[in-house]
């Protein structure tokens, strides 16, 4: 049972664009939502995470944005680059002592020049 | 500097030939987990450890196992690889809560 669903599983979006992804979680359980950014034959890296208890969180060009009721987060890149392509992960998990994180299955992002 | 190391980077190994994965870390972390990641895919959870507490997942292969023999290290042991265990292994650690910090992987390759 896939209990985080993303979308889209490809994007395509001009430099200087609006690249936005969405991700839909199912288990009420989970309280961290982290994205990760993994580019070809690297392992993912954090990019930014958010907790419920709050609605927006930003780190330069990427924000995520939360919608607690709607079981819904996204991430939104503005101005994206070149360098942004790679492949984004949303993820969730639940403070249980020790978390294991459930991924989405993932949406490869190009940026083209 | 490198937190999360995974040795060697590229593996090749032969069908049915043992192979063992290394990863250590500097971050003194009590968590340390073990996926598989095939192209285009999500990472997929083997196994972890909580300290020495071995947490399996249900569908890992009984050919794949693990071993901690300290907080730096822990190692993945494909007992038999097929052709299907070709993929990329990612290490990753954190303190139990939250971030996991993932390692750079081992391109695992099975001829």
């Amino acid at each position: 049972q896939q209990q985080v669903k993303q979308s889209p599983q490809s994007l395509i979006v001009q430099k200087g664009g609006i690249s936005i992804i969405n991700c839909a979680y199912e288990n009420t359980a989970f309280d961290y939502f982290p994205w990760y950014q993994q580019f070809p034959g690297k392992g993912p890296a954090l990019l930014i995470a958010i907790r419920p208890d709050v609605s927006e969180k930003k780190e330069g060009r990427f924000t995520i944005s939360f919608n607690k009721s709607a079981k819904q987060f996204s991430l939104h890149i503005m101005d994206s680059q070149p360098g942004d392509s790679a492949t984004y992960f949303c993820a969730a998990t639940g403070n249980s002592g020790y978390s294991t994180l459930t991924f989405g299955k993932g949406t490869m992002l190009l940026v083209s020049p | 500097d490198a937190m999360v190391i995974q040795n060697p980077r590229y593996q090749v190994t032969q069908f049915g030939k043992p192979v063992t994965l290394s990863c250590s870390q500097t971050l003194n972390h009590n968590v340390m987990y073990w996926y598989q990641q095939k192209s285009s895919q999500a990472p997929k959870l083997l196994f972890h450890y909580y300290d020495k507490d071995f947490n399996n997942e249900a569908d890992t292969p009984d050919n794949f196992q693990s071993r901690r023999p300290n907080t730096s290290f822990c190692f993945l042991d494909i007992r038999s690889p097929g052709l299907g265990d070709a993929a990329m292994y990612l290490c990753a650690t954190s303190t139990g809560i939250d971030e996991q910090y993932f390692g750079p992987g081992t391109r695992l390759t099975v001829t």
